[in-house]
């Protein structure tokens, strides 16, 4: 399968302050998903992209598809940040997987404090 | 996007018996997915349910643990059968919906399961 890495694997903030956070994967990819899973288990989207830049309110995304990475950046963070942020490919169309499935990575626990 | 709802949103069962997880979606979809996520774990996909024929399953997974139905295009269902401790997860549904403009999957709430 393709593997899939994130980094950090943990990361705690100050409420207000930016993050980074990074997604390699090891293959071409047609789809990749940015997530957020709240502390009920709930998996929000955030992000579908698989290439370029997109913006929504604090967060941003970018993946460089040659280059095999993906960032998510959170500005001026807040405590209803936390949780787990996923990132999730599908390998590109004929490369011997299954159609639609998602790989995902360990993902990384933010924590905000106020 | 797509509306997904999963029943029951949690349970805790005895070893030996089996749970029917439902989940329903509010339009149609082209496809229909079941992950399972083990305590602190990342998600894994367990089969892909389709519709009116047999479920795939990945590597791993077996139809006599994990059977799946789906007979329309907005409703699926997962069987977790003769239940260890080690089945203690969050099974989830993710759907593609049909002429996504984007080929984004969603996922349901999951059921978080506990066996005792």
């Amino acid at each position: 399968g393709i593997q899939v890495e994130q980094s950090p694997p943990d990361l705690i903030l100050q409420e207000g302050a930016n993050s980074t956070l990074r997604c390699n994967f090891s293959d071409s990819v047609n789809n990749l998903q940015w997530f957020h899973q709240n502390p009920w288990g709930q998996l929000i989207n955030l992000f579908y992209i698989p290439s370029g830049t997109k913006q929504n309110g604090r967060l941003s995304a970018t993946t460089v598809a040659t280059e095999r990475y993906s960032l998510l950046y959170i500005s001026s963070s807040q405590t209803t940040d936390s949780g787990v942020y996923f990132c999730a490919v599908e390998r590109s169309f004929g490369r011997g997987s299954t159609l639609g499935r998602l790989y995902f990575g360990r993902g990384t626990q933010l924590t905000v404090w106020p | 996007s797509a509306v997904i709802s999963q029943k029951p949103s949690r349970d805790i069962c005895q070893r030996g018996t089996s749970l029917t997880i439902q989940c329903q979606v509010d339009s149609q979809v082209t496809m229909m997915f079941w992950y399972r996520q083990q305590p602190g774990q990342s998600l894994t996909l367990i089969a892909t349910a389709n519709q009116g024929s047999e479920a795939t399953y990945e590597s791993g997974f077996v139809i006599d643990k994990f059977p799946i139905s789906r007979p329309n295009l907005t409703f699926s269902t997962l069987t977790v059968s003769n239940m260890s401790p080690e089945d203690s997860s969050i099974y989830l549904c993710s759907v593609e919906p049909f002429l996504a403009r984007e080929e984004t999957q969603y996922f349901g709430p999951g059921t978080r399961l506990l066996v005792l």
